[in-house]
């Protein structure tokens, strides 16, 4: 079974650091780009980062560009997101989800196929 | 940015009516990166619809999605109970610009 799990997260005082592990399994992880996604409590969802198959090219969204870093062992069939000088709007549910892009009749589509349960981030003092 | 504007808010309807929500983007976009996630309480979003028109594996043929454009709607063809739950699209322009709209939520009337 293709299968994402996250874990990793828990209350942090702001600009405290936490880091975020995705466990995959099901499926060749040193195939595929992962991404990180987050959801506020009662909000939509926002990409916050992606990362290619082999790390060479990474991504962030400018709400968190100098603070979070992604990464991945592939070895391990694992993501992971650290997060530091976390602020009070940080609080979310972080998924990580998996990355496709595919060529079907010439047509090139994108869009995000497996995604895990997420991991609760809270930021409070 | 593109910025994708969900409508409405929030759509009440009984099982068994046909439903119909919007996602318009503030540009024209390739259809072939508009995609379409269900997600209800508590879970991990799913994908619905990739390439605007096309169903993920698994998903029944009462979901639809169509348009082109700036403009593209997720059908409902007949609301069974397990639709009810809130529904976001999604376009990529080339990481890191991708962006989700704010939702419709559908809810039983």
């Amino acid at each position: 079974e293709v299968q994402l799990v996250e874990s990793g997260g828990g209350l942090v005082q702001p600009g405290g650091s936490l880091r975020l592990s995705c466990a995959a399994s099901g499926f060749t992880f040193s195939g595929f780009s992962m991404n990180w996604v987050r959801q506020a409590p009662g909000k939509g969802l926002e990409w916050v980062s992606s990362i290619s198959s082999g790390s060479a090219t990474i991504y962030y969204a400018d709400s968190v560009k100098g603070r979070f870093t992604i990464s991945r062992d592939n070895a391990e069939s694992s993501l992971f997101l650290q997060m530091n000088s976390l602020r009070d709007d940080d609080t979310a549910v972080y998924f990580c989800a998996r990355d496709r892009r595919i060529v079907a009749a010439g047509t090139d589509y994108y869009y995000m196929d497996v995604w895990g349960k997420g991991t609760t981030v809270t930021v409070s003092s | 940015e593109i910025v994708l504007t969900q409508s409405p808010g929030t759509l009440s309807l009984s099982p068994g009516e046909r439903a119909t929500l919007s996602c318009r983007a503030s540009e024209s976009i390739s259809s072939s990166y508009l995609a379409w996630y269900q997600q209800k309480p508590g879970q991990a979003p799913r994908l619905l619809i990739y390439g605007a028109s096309n169903r993920a594996t698994g998903i029944p043929d009462r979901f639809s999605g169509s348009g082109s454009g700036s403009d593209f709607t997720l059908t409902f063809s007949r609301l069974e109970p397990e639709d009810y739950a809130v529904y976001y699209c999604q376009h990529y322009a080339g990481s890191p610009r991708i962006t989700f709209g704010q939702g419709t939520r559908l809810e039983i009337k």
